[in-house]
């Protein structure tokens, strides 16, 4: 069965400072990886999601993720963010040929303006 | 496109009284899933659909939570008889073909008193 790790689960930043979150699965096959962004009050929204191609891939606002298949790693990098970028990210996974997404614990990133 | 439907927002019961969540998932996808988001225990799938029937709800946590997709436009997850600790934010999503990543909806935050 997948299992998903995020590193870390509170950071805080300054506007303007360098994001990166870490998040590694556990699975022996080939998968999707997803990640999404819940904003205080709100559901969760799809920022970039990587099937296949090339690594890097390029989400939503400025978001993006490197899929390093050697390491079983999914980092979300951001260059510089911003005071609405403050949510909670969840990194997720699922099998190519699976149907159950599963989710890490979630990272709560608090930008400070 | 409305998104994925869920009524209601919020639901304040209490405890040992019937509980029935509500969704409509976007036309069209035919994968359904439910989930439910806690402080400690994060994102856990209860349980998923795909074209109206239940495929996998080992997730459910035990006989008082029951879900059902009568149709391929609507879906309930109840719970009889609620307790405390079923205090959670239930989410519903749907997916055109998983793995494709889900659309959540925008929850039903249950508290039960």
């Amino acid at each position: 069965a997948q299992s998903v790790s995020q590193h870390n689960h509170h950071v805080i930043l300054s506007e303007a400072a360098s994001l990166e979150l870490g998040c590694n699965y556990s699975y022996g096959g080939t998968v999707n990886l997803f990640w999404y962004v819940q904003y205080p009050g709100q559901h969760l929204q799809l920022l970039l999601k990587y099937f296949s191609g090339d690594p890097l891939v390029k989400g939503i606002k400025g978001f993006e993720a490197e899929f390093i298949k050697s390491k079983f790693s999914f980092n979300l990098r951001k260059p510089s963010v911003q005071w609405s970028d403050t949510a909670e990210y969840f990194c997720a996974v699922n099998a190519v040929f699976g149907n159950k997404l599963v989710f890490g614990a979630g990272t709560i990133l608090r930008v400070k303006s | 496109d409305a998104g994925v439907i869920q009524s209601p927002r919020h639901e304040v019961t209490e405890m040992g009284q019937e509980v029935t969540l509500r969704c409509k998932p976007i036309s069209g996808h035919d994968y359904l899933f439910w989930y439910r988001q806690t402080m400690m225990r994060g994102l856990e799938l209860l349980i998923y659909f795909n074209n109206n029937v239940p495929i996998d709800d080992s997730g459910m946590p035990e006989d008082r939570f029951s879900a059902k997709m009568p149709n391929a436009s609507f879906s309930t997850l109840k719970i009889q008889p609620s307790e405390p600790r079923d205090s959670a934010v239930y989410f519903c999503a749907s997916s055109l073909t998983a793995p494709q990543g889900y659309t959540f909806g925008s929850g039903t935050r249950l508290t039960v008193v």
